[in-house]
C-alpha cells in the first residue's frame, strides 16, 4: 500500500512567523511531488510542485524534498491569516497521485 | 481553458433514488478518480480509472459505480443512495505518466441523502 503521511494538526502559527509543514511517502518511486492548499469547502489547488532533491522556493513558499528519507516539507514564510487552510501533500508514484490526508494550518492573528 | 467540471455543484436527494455526478475534463488526461471528503479524514478515493474502459477500486467503494466509456467523462453513479454517502465529492484527472502526475480537481459536489 503506497501511503502519504502527513500530521493531521492543527498547526497554529503567529501572523508573520514561518510555518512549517511535513510529509513522508512510503513509494521508492514516487517522483514528483506535489502540495495543494485547500480552503473548507472548496477543491485543493496546486501551490507547489518538486521533482528533485533539495529546495524549491515560489514567493513564499518553499518545497523541499529529501528522496533518501523519504521526506517532504512546505515552508511558508511571513504566514498570513489567508494561508489558513488544509494543506495536501501528495506523490506522484507508479503513474498516478496518492494524497496524504492534510494539515490544518491557522494563522493567527 | 484546461478544467475539470462536474456537476450538480449542489445535490440534495432522497435515500435510494438513484442519482448521477458528471466528471468531465478538458485536457486529454488518462487518468481521472473520484475522491470524497468528510470532516478529519481527508480525501478518500472511491474509483479511479487509467484510461477508457479501464476502472479500479480505490480505498471506498462500496455503494458507488463508475464508467469511462470516453476519455473526458468520468462519471460517478449511486444506485441506491443512503444517508452515509453524504459528503463532498471531487473528481480530478492527471496525465498519467513518470513525471509529472500533477492532478487537477473539480469544483466539488456537495451532496445531501435524506
Amino acid at each position: 500500500q503506497k501511503e502519504v503521511e502527513q500530521n493531521s494538526g492543527p498547526l497554529s502559527v503567529p501572523e508573520g512567523a514561518i510555518a512549517s509543514l511535513n510529509c513522508t511517502y512510503s513509494d521508492r518511486g514516487s517522483q514528483s511531488f506535489f502540495w495543494y492548499r485547500q480552503y473548507s469547502g472548496k477543491s485543493p489547488e496546486l501551490i507547489m510542485s518538486i521533482y528533485s532533491n533539495g529546495d524549491k522556493e515560489d514567493g513564499r513558499f518553499t518545497a523541499q524534498l529529501n528522496k533518501a528519507s523519504q521526506y517532504v516539507s512546505l515552508l511558508i514564510r511571513d504566514s498570513q491569516p489567508s494561508d489558513s487552510a488544509t494543506y495536501l501533500c501528495a506523490s506522484g508514484g507508479s503513474y498516478i497521485p496518492t494524497f496524504g490526508r492534510g494539515t490544518s494550518l491557522i494563522v493567527h492573528p | 481553458e484546461a478544467q475539470v467540471t462536474q456537476n450538480p455543484r449542489y445535490l440534495i436527494t432522497v435515500t435510494g433514488k438513484k442519482l448521477t455526478v458528471t466528471c468531465s475534463q478538458n485536457m486529454n488526461h488518462e487518468y481521472m478518480s473520484w475522491y470524497r471528503q468528510d470532516p478529519g479524514l481527508g480525501l478518500r478515493q472511491i474509483y479511479y480509472s487509467m484510461n477508457v474502459e479501464v476502472t479500479d477500486k480505490g480505498d471506498v467503494p462500496e455503494g458507488y459505480k463508475v464508467s469511462r466509456k470516453e476519455k473526458r467523462n468520468f462519471p460517478l453513479i449511486l444506485e441506491s443512495p443512503s444517508p452515509n454517502q453524504t459528503s463532498l465529492y471531487f473528481c480530478a484527472s492527471a496525465y498519467r505518466g513518470p513525471g509529472n502526475t500533477e492532478a487537477f480537481f473539480g469544483q466539488g459536489t456537495r451532496l445531501t441523502v435524506v
